[in-house]
């Protein structure tokens, strides 16, 4: 069964300093997969996705991941954190309906803290 | 702002009771996908609708249902609500065909169900 994992359910770093959120995969073909972003009250906002190729890709807000298949893992990196990216932060593959898309299955997110 | 938003925001309910949440999708997109968040969890799909029809559903019971309308606007109603149901609603517009290529999953900020 397809299935993703988020194993740090709680981050906190220091504005400046580097950041990496880890997540890994179950999935039985390449798969497709994703990083959302919620803020409080928000809906979920796409910062990356790999599809095929490059296995290191680039996001929006200095955000990028790195696939890797021999350990099932699409870890999200960021060189310098800033306040405003505290966050809840999901990793997603992307599911079975492939003919018309929608159907996501996501990790449970790592809540992400930035200290002063 | 993505163009999706729903109603209501916020909502609380006592257990047996039935629920309608509403979506309006972003201009254009004929699939709008509907997401169950309980508190500190991923989103789980809940199913998907295209061309006024389900096109895939995820893990649920028969009570939750929903209906897309011609202008892309679209309902989910949960009967017989239990304490369980309580979580965030949210409903993601995309453009059929696409949504698995591009990640282009749209969400709305959410209706908060509390079930009491």
């Amino acid at each position: 069964a397809q299935s993703v994992t988020q194993p740090d359910i709680h981050i906190t770093v220091s504005e400046g300093a580097s950041l990496e959120l880890r997540c890994n995969y179950s999935y039985g073909a390449t798969p497709y997969l994703f990083w959302y972003v919620q803020s409080p009250g928000q809906g979920l906002q796409l910062l990356l996705k790999y599809f095929s190729g490059d296995t290191l890709v680039q996001g929006i807000k200095g955000f990028e991941a790195e696939f890797k298949r021999s350990q099932s893992s699409f870890n999200l990196r960021k060189p310098s954190v800033h306040w405003s990216d505290a966050a809840e932060y999901f990793c997603a593959v992307g599911g079975e309906t492939y003919n018309q898309g929608g159907k996501f299955i996501f990790g449970q997110g790592t809540e992400l803290s930035v200290k002063p | 702002e993505t163009g999706v938003t729903q109603s209501p925001t916020h909502l609380i309910k006592t257990r047996g009771q039935q629920v309608t949440l509403r979506c309006s999708s972003q201009s254009g997109h004929n699939t709008v996908s509907w997401y169950q968040q309980a508190l500190g969890q991923g989103p789980q799909f809940i199913f998907q609708y295209y061309r006024e029809e389900e096109n895939g559903r995820g893990n649920f019971p028969p009570r939750f249902s929903g209906l897309q309308f011609p202008n892309y606007s679209s309902e989910l109603n949960v009967n017989a609500l239990e304490l369980d149901d309580s979580a965030l609603y949210l409903c993601a517009s995309s453009l059929a065909g696409v949504a698995e290529l591009t990640g282009e999953l749209f969400f709305g900020e959410g209706s908060r169900l509390t079930v009491l």
